[in-house]
Order: C-alpha cells, then sequence, then structure tokens
C-alpha cells in the first residue's frame, strides 16, 4: 500500500487553469476507476470534489475536473478563484479491498 | 440535512484500547457504505477502514489489521472502530466518512469534523 505520488506543491493566479496529477501503478490508479479528490483547508474536514476518476457531485463548481491517462489521475481547476487555496489529496482503489490516498498537494493562489 | 458526528477520542496510553462512534443523520444509513480515515498531526490522510451497508463486509489498511474493529449497528445509525494495542503512529484526528454509493470505494461525500486520537505515555 505505498502512498500515491502529488505534487508537493502548485501555484496560479486568479482566473487561471492548474492541474495536479497523482501517479499510482496498474494495481492502483491506472487498475480501477475509481479514484476520488478531496480539498481540505486548514483545520477543517475534507471535502469530496471528484469521484468515480470524473464525476463531480452537484454541490461541486464545474470548475474541477477528473480524468486520467494510464496510471496517473488529475484534477483540473479552471479559472481558479481565491478560495481554491487548500491541500488537495487524491486517493484510489488499491486492490486488495484497500484505498490509498496520496501524499497531498498544496495549492497557492498567488 | 446529511451529516456524521464523531466522537470518543482522547488520550490513551501505549497498548492500550479506545472506540470510537460516528453517528450518522439524515440519509438512509443502511444502504450505504462507511469509512474511517485519519490525519496525523501536520501529515496526509490515510485510509483506516471501511464497511459495507449491511456490516458483513469489512476492510482495513494493513497499519491496522488485527487491532482495529470497525462495525455498525444499523439500528442507531452508528458506526464504531474499536482500536486495540494502540501505537505512538496512532495518534491522529479521526474521521468518519459516509461512501458515495453502497461500496466504500466510490468515494466518500460527507465528513465529520473529526475525533482526536492522542496515544502517550
Amino acid at each position: 500500500q505505498s502512498a500515491l505520488t502529488q505534487p508537493a506543491s502548485v501555484s496560479g493566479s486568479p482566473g487561471q487553469s492548474i492541474t495536479i496529477s497523482c501517479t499510482g501503478t496498474s494495481s492502483d490508479v491506472g487498475g480501477y476507476n475509481l479514484v476520488s479528490w478531496y480539498q481540505q483547508h486548514p483545520g477543517k474536514a475534507p471535502k469530496l470534489m471528484i469521484h468515480e476518476g470524473s464525476k463531480r457531485p452537484s454541490a461541486v463548481s464545474n470548475r474541477f475536473s477528473g480524468s486520467k491517462s494510464g496510471n496517473t489521475a488529475s484534477l483540473t481547476i479552471s479559472g481558479l478563484q481565491a478560495e481554491d487555496e487548500a491541500d488537495y489529496y487524491c486517493c484510489s482503489y488499491a486492490g486488495s479491498s484497500t484505498l490509498v490516498f496520496g501524499g497531498g498537494t498544496k495549492l497557492t493562489v498567488l | 440535512e446529511v451529516q456524521v458526528l464523531e466522537s470518543g477520542g482522547g488520550l490513551v496510553q501505549p497498548g492500550g484500547s479506545l472506540r470510537l462512534s460516528c453517528a450518522a443523520s439524515g440519509f438512509t444509513f443502511s444502504s450505504y457504505a462507511m469509512s474511517w480515515v485519519r490525519q496525523a498531526p501536520g501529515k496526509g490522510l490515510e485510509w483506516v477502514s471501511g464497511i459495507s451497508g449491511s456490516g458483513g463486509s469489512t476492510y482495513y489498511a494493513d497499519s491496522v489489521k488485527g487491532r482495529f474493529t470497525m462495525s455498525r449497528d444499523n439500528s442507531k445509525n452508528t458506526v464504531y472502530l474499536q482500536m486495540n494495542s494502540l501505537r505512538a503512529e496512532d495518534t491522529a484526528v479521526y474521521y468518519c466518512g459516509k461512501g458515495v454509493g453502497y461500496y466504500y470505494y466510490y468515494g466518500m461525500d460527507v465528513w465529520g469534523q473529526g475525533t482526536t486520537v492522542t496515544v502517550s505515555s
């Protein structure tokens, strides 16, 4: 159950688009369409942004989208806003009835 | 309103036990999987355990297998995490999460505020 690999930090200016990558293996990210993404503001509980690879909960802005290519999943945020500044975590089914999270990415809005 | 609320955290000595509870409301509890996820101080999220809607199937991370037991009482809309043989590395905020659907691996769409477990002598 090795953690998925995410960049430690990404940044962008308001209005820009950014992409956060989440790299795993064929045993987790690449093997299933079961990646979810979570946003976490300091001192707060995580919030689901994307599930099952690309499905967005109704309350989540359509500026957030998810995709996958091979063993790498991606979260794209378009039209970056100040309130998007937070930590983001990917999570994938990893076989053997387990889930594995990425190490997290700190998004800074410049 | 759909919500979950954790309780039961506290300070416990290494080797000790603690039981966490997560009370749910606002949805048909037995139709949804539930999970526990923890976050050590200053660290990332770690999935701990999951349980099916019926409670008939439970799943654990290798780091807690054999020490932690997850269960649910659908008559009380509550899930539990029994933690035994606690270690310093179990110190974390423990979150309860409602599954997107019947299977825990689809994602967790409702989270509680967390309960803090500190393992220290």
